[in-house]
């Protein structure tokens, strides 16, 4: 049974539009993140959160955005989507701290293609 | 942050034994080694983290030598459902404000019948 949740799990649309990928997690973690991964290919981190009102940038350069309003929510935006943000993104969670803050929990994904 | 090499493939039979070896020469003293489980199109599993020695579960085991520089993960007699990527990540996040774990390329385990 999924503890994280993410929407869609798939999506095709047209350049310029603007798009939010939901994530929703129900296990009160503090940390949660957001990775792309095109095929075969490593997990770039794009953002991440510690907490409520906190965001910050992963190691991956990303035109989009998150916020973190609430504990378990962590959507993250494309104001202006483009076909090379074609991805899978990928939502995580993890506890704030003790050897389980390693231990991230990922949802589905979301599959994004920008035509 | 401490990174890792590991081998980029690997080939085993069903029901024979796997060891894959991860290298981490930089970890730091408080960095854990923490092993993921990604099947196509789904978001990486946890399977075993370890800090020292060995540490079993009821999917693997994890061994770690007194230098902490390599892991090995082992699966005990693998079957097609094993067949997945494999990731080797080190790091510190308890508490930590930095919060991020780096996943590399990983090792894509492939079991024949």
């Amino acid at each position: 049974e999924a503890d994280i949740y993410q929407t869609p799990r798939y999506l095709v649309i047209g350049t310029g539009k603007k798009i939010t990928l939901e994530c929703s997690q129900t296990m009160g973690h503090d940390k949660m993140y957001w990775y792309q991964q095109d095929p075969g290919m490593e997990l770039h981190l794009i953002h991440y959160s510690y907490g409520v009102n906190s965001t910050e940038k992963g190691d991956l350069s990303s035109e989009s955005t998150v916020s973190r309003i609430r504990t378990e929510h962590f959507p993250l935006t494309l104001e202006s989507a483009r076909p090379s943000h074609t991805s899978q993104y990928l939502c995580a969670s993890s506890p704030g701290g003790g050897s389980g803050a390693n231990v991230l929990t990922f949802g589905a994904g979301s599959r994004l293609t920008v035509l | 942050l401490a990174k890792t090499t590991q081998p980029i493939s690997m080939d085993s039979y069903e029901g024979q034994e796997v060891n894959i070896t991860c290298s981490h020469n930089n970890i730091a003293t408080n960095d854990y080694i923490t092993w993921y489980q990604q099947f196509p199109s789904q978001g990486p599993r946890f399977i075993i983290q370890g800090y020292k020695t060995k540490v079993t579960n009821e999917v693997a085991s994890l061994f770690i030598p007194a230098d902490r520089k390599s892991s090995t993960l082992s699966l005990p007699r693998v079957s097609l459902s094993d067949t997945a990527v494999y990731y080797c990540l080190v790091g510190d996040i308890r508490g930590s404000t930095l919060g991020r774990l780096y996943f590399g390329r990983g090792t894509q385990l492939t079991v024949w019948p």
